[in-house]
């Protein structure tokens, strides 16, 4: 059954802590992971794409890697802007289309000043 | 600006009523999607367009029905709702393309929340 885990549930950092949230992943081959952000009472805003093993994205204090079988999202010194929830999907092989994305639960992230 | 408008942004629904859910984008992408999102369970999808004039059946479809007849409007309809309807509805949409239907990023809407009492 394809699935996807996203731990810790809850992150809580000092300004300046760096530290990864982790999407492992468990689908019938993978066409793409994507990581968002999300802020409360605000739709998902996209962060990155990943779809190959070995691939890393970056964007001011974030960096995605991607395994095959998980990825991380590493923060490099935070800042409380960057306090959100983060989530995971990914795309799987088979059918074509749109129904084949999965989202994790997400991990919420609350960075201390 | 370009993007995805929901209405309404939030609602209070008698149960057993018909409500819409509209949704609305202006980046000319042909795949569409309904999902719910509920505490601890993530966002799961409702159902989706990959193009103009067909729609499927996502994860969670009862209870709902949707239409797509052109590519910038994708309305969610609840027949007769019900408490369990009671969720943050985002509509999205993205690009599909390639020789293999890959999809790419989806962007989202800002949501529209809805209360069944």
């Amino acid at each position: 059954e394809d699935q996807v885990t996203q731990s810790p549930e809850a992150l809580r950092l000092q300004e300046g802590e760096s530290s990864s949230l982790n999407c492992s992943y468990t689908v019938s081959g993978l066409r793409g992971l994507f990581w968002y952000r999300q802020d409360p009472g605000k739709g998902p805003e996209f962060l990155f794409t990943l779809y190959s093993a070995g691939e890393e994205k970056e964007k001011e204090r974030l960096k995605a890697t991607l395994t095959k079988k998980e990825s991380f999202l590493h923060i490099t010194a935070p800042k409380p802007e960057d306090s959100a929830t983060y989530l995971c999907a990914v795309q799987a092989r088979g059918q074509t289309g749109a129904n084949n994305l999965f989202f994790g639960t997400g991990t919420r992230l609350t960075v201390i000043p | 600006i370009a993007g995805i408008t929901q209405a309404p942004t939030s609602q209070i629904l008698a149960a057993g009523r018909r409500m819409t859910l509209r949704c609305t984008q202006d980046m000319r992408h042909n795949a569409m999607y309904w999902y719910r999102q509920d505490l601890g369970l993530g966002l799961r999808l409702i159902h989706y367009s990959n193009t103009a004039g067909t729609t499927g059946k996502g994860e969670v479809p009862d209870g709902y029905s949707v239409s797509r007849a052109n590519t910038d409007d994708f309305p969610l309809t609840l027949a007769s709702a019900v408490p369990s309807q009671t969720s943050v509805y985002f509509c999205a949409s993205s690009v599909q393309g390639g020789n293999r239907g890959q999809v790419t990023e989806a962007f989202f809407g800002q949501g529209t929340r809805l209360t069944v009492v």
